[in-house]
């Protein structure tokens, strides 16, 4: 079993739909949970991250995060074009320097 | 230049070849790092290096030979690589590895595509 499970898409949706991102993880000594935003042809850039369990909101975005399922969440709302992108979450325990990454869900919002 | 870069963009090598890839990072971190991502795989770490010192190596076979000079630079060198080596190299930085709470971003650069034939 991986450490942490992202269905890796594509996820295609209309513009100003409701998107839902979600992965699953194993270990439960993950204490910090990050999504990432990969453009085609960059690195992958930080969106924002959680600690524990709880919301967070971003403008359109929230991360949410259930420790007690092991299971995080990415919500993006009014969806655009420019949300195209690969959404990677990750993952780390309070002590570890390694961050652990699902693989990525490739979304595409269409016009 | 601001942020991580890294060169070249793409690489092709052959099987024999030796090559080198450089990352440089702007912002004054201490910590840098060398993944590998490959098409449906988790990104991978392949080493750690904090204040110009490897604090890890993830078991990365030995054609793969990394070097950090200074704080601002790393460099992977490559020799008598395999064709599953291809893939996206991606550098990234952070104020310190371990890394405090309060600094938790690590800052990625472009990556360099290898196509290994």
């Amino acid at each position: 079993q991986k450490e942490v499970e992202q269905d890796p898409g594509p996820l295609s949706v209309p513009e100003g739909a409701i998107v839902s991102l979600n992965c699953t993880y194993s270990n439960s000594a993950f204490q910090y949970f990050m999504w990432y935003r990969q453009y085609s042809r960059k690195g992958p850039e930080l969106l924002m991250y959680t600690y524990s369990s709880g919301n967070k909101e971003d403008g359109r975005f929230t991360a949410q995060v259930d420790k007690s399922s092991k299971y995080i969440s990415l919500f993006i709302r009014d969806s655009q074009p420019s949300d195209s992108a690969t959404y990677l979450c990750a993952m780390i325990t309070g002590t570890a320097s390694k961050l652990t990454f699902g693989t990525g869900t490739r979304l595409q919002v269409t016009l | 230049e601001t942020g991580v870069t890294q060169t070249p963009r793409h690489l092709v090598m052959g099987m024999t070849n030796k090559k080198s890839l450089k990352c440089e990072q702007h912002l004054g971190h201490n910590a840098m790092y060398w993944y590998k991502q490959s098409a449906k795989k988790p990104l991978e770490l392949m080493f750690v290096y904090n204040f110009k010192e490897q604090t890890e190596n993830n078991s990365v076979p030995s054609r793969f030979s990394p070097e950090c000079p200074n704080s601002s630079h790393l460099f992977l060198h490559l020799h008598t690589l395999q064709p599953e080596d291809s893939a996206l190299y991606l550098c990234a930085s952070s104020p310190l590895a371990p890394w405090s709470e309060y600094e938790i971003e690590q800052f990625f650069g472009p990556g360099t595509r290898l196509t290994v034939l």
